[in-house]
């Protein structure tokens, strides 16, 4: 059972798009981060959010932390071929081994 | 610039011979790093847990015989594949913790294939 869901697994979408993917649980947790894989390299953190409620804006790129910190949500406005990539989710489990949700698969088409 | 590296990039090896993959933090020191694998199309899975100057903790499922892991400086982790099979063909990442404990960085990853 995987400790993070997130939804969709795959989205392909046109450049200019909006889009939300979802990372959701059933715990609740202190922290939640967001990453970006791109095909071939590591993950790269784009933000932590640690507060419910919290939302923060990283260009085109908004985080939102659930009030009851028990989901999180990234929408991308405007979408461009550069955001390709796979977008996880994840949290420290034990305080300090990350541990990631399944992924949301993301290629935007020029 | 990285703060991760990893040795080999790639790897391409014969079914049965061992393959030894390096993690280093360049210019932190980590006493805890983590190894994790990703098959295609799939995300990454926690393997084991490296700490300076002790064992490695195992994920459940991971064979700690077939996965050695040598965490024997704070700026250098290893991870050996023994014995390797087709089935191990993976994408292998390292992230290493800062002594903070407030950042995690990650390799760049090495892909291993297994003929």
């Amino acid at each position: 059972t995987q400790l993070l869901e997130q939804s969709p697994q795959f989205l392909s979408i046109q450049e200019g798009e909006n889009l939300t993917v979802y990372c959701n649980s059933s715990s609740v947790f202190s922290s939640l981060q967001w990453y970006r894989q791109e095909p071939g390299e590591g993950p790269v953190l784009l933000v932590t959010v640690v507060t419910g409620g919290e939302v923060k804006k990283l260009k085109r790129l908004t985080f939102q932390f659930g009030d009851a910190r028990k989901d999180s949500s990234l929408h991308i406005t405007a979408a461009q071929p550069g955001d390709t990539g796979l977008y996880l989710c994840a949290l420290l489990s034990g305080g300090f081994k990350t541990i990631f949700g399944a992924g949301t698969r993301l290629f935007v088409k020029a | 610039g990285a703060v991760v590296s990893q040795h080999p990039s790639r790897v391409i090896c014969k079914s049965g011979t061992s393959v030894k993959i390096e993690c280093r933090s360049l210019d932190f020191q980590a006493t805890t790093m983590f190894w994790y694998r990703q098959f295609p199309k799939q995300s990454l899975m926690l393997m084991a847990t490296s700490n300076e100057g002790s064992k490695a903790t195992y994920e459940q499922g991971v064979e700690k015989d077939k996965f050695l892991i040598n965490h024997a400086s704070l700026t250098l982790s290893t991870l050996t594949v023994t014995s390797a099979h087709p089935e191990d063909s993976s994408f292998y990442i390292c992230s290493a913790r800062t002594l903070s404990a407030e950042l995690y960085h990650f390799g760049p990853g090495t892909r291993l294939l297994v003929l």
